[in-house]
């Protein structure tokens, strides 16, 4: 079966700290996986798309890896600010139909204190 | 910035009432979709549409139906709203060639009373 799960379910940082957020999937045969931030009340905004053959991506602070071969990713998140506070969404799509079929994960709820 | 609007964003009413979610975009994609998403869960596909007059059920099981008479137009209709359709909808479409990058509207936050 094809899930995505994420881990933790919540976590909280004070300002200016790192954070790495998990996802883990079984998504086959995969095409991309994606990293979306959800702020309360609004729809997710894409942060990072990697496809097979990439292990890194930056968007400013935030830093993507993947590991196709564990399948497994994880979002890193430097130097964190107010406005981080959001549910972080990973997302995989598959390569198995015409629609590029994805699967969301429940995200992972982040708060950032001050 | 994604040009693809929803509206109203939130939206109350009672049950056996017909509600019409209006979703547009401004990007000239082909690909729509609307997903419902319940607080804390993953989003699950319940419509999507490849093009003007195709629509398709998603994966999760909706009493909703759709439309798409303009590429730049996707309303989400339900007959008869019930308690158990309360949820957040969201409306994205993507480009038909390409990573199937998929760009999100605001969403509309739904209750039915």
């Amino acid at each position: 079966k094809n899930q995505v799960e994420q881990s933790p379910q919540s976590l909280i940082i004070l300002e200016g700290k790192n954070c790495t957020l998990q996802c883990n999937y079984t998504v086959s045969p995969f095409s991309n996986l994606r990293w979306y931030k959800q702020d309360t009340g609004r729809g997710p905004v894409s942060l990072t798309i990697m496809t097979f053959s990439e292990n890194t991506k930056s968007n400013g602070r935030y830093t993507a890896t993947l590991d196709a071969d564990t399948k497994q990713s994880s979002l890193h998140i430097t130097a964190s600010q107010l406005s981080d506070s959001a549910s972080y969404i990973c997302v995989v799509s598959d390569r198995g139909s015409t629609l590029g079929r994805l699967y969301f994960g429940r995200g992972t709820q982040l708060t950032v204190w001050p | 910035e994604a040009d693809i609007y929803q509206t109203p964003r939130y939206l109350v009413i009672g049950t056996g009432k017909k509600i019409t979610l209006e979703c547009s975009q401004t990007m000239g994609h082909d690909k729509m979709y609307w997903y419902q998403q319940d607080p804390g869960m993953e989003l699950h596909l319940i419509h999507y549409s490849y093009g003007v007059n195709s629509t398709e059920k998603g994966d999760l099981s909706s009493e909703s139906t759709v439309s798409r008479i303009r590429t730049e137009h996707f309303p989400l209709t339900l007959e008869s709203a019930r308690p158990s359709h309360t949820s957040q909808y969201l409306c994205a479409s993507s480009e038909r060639q390409g990573s199937y990058e998929q760009y999100f509207g605001p969403g509309t936050r739904l209750t039915v009373t």
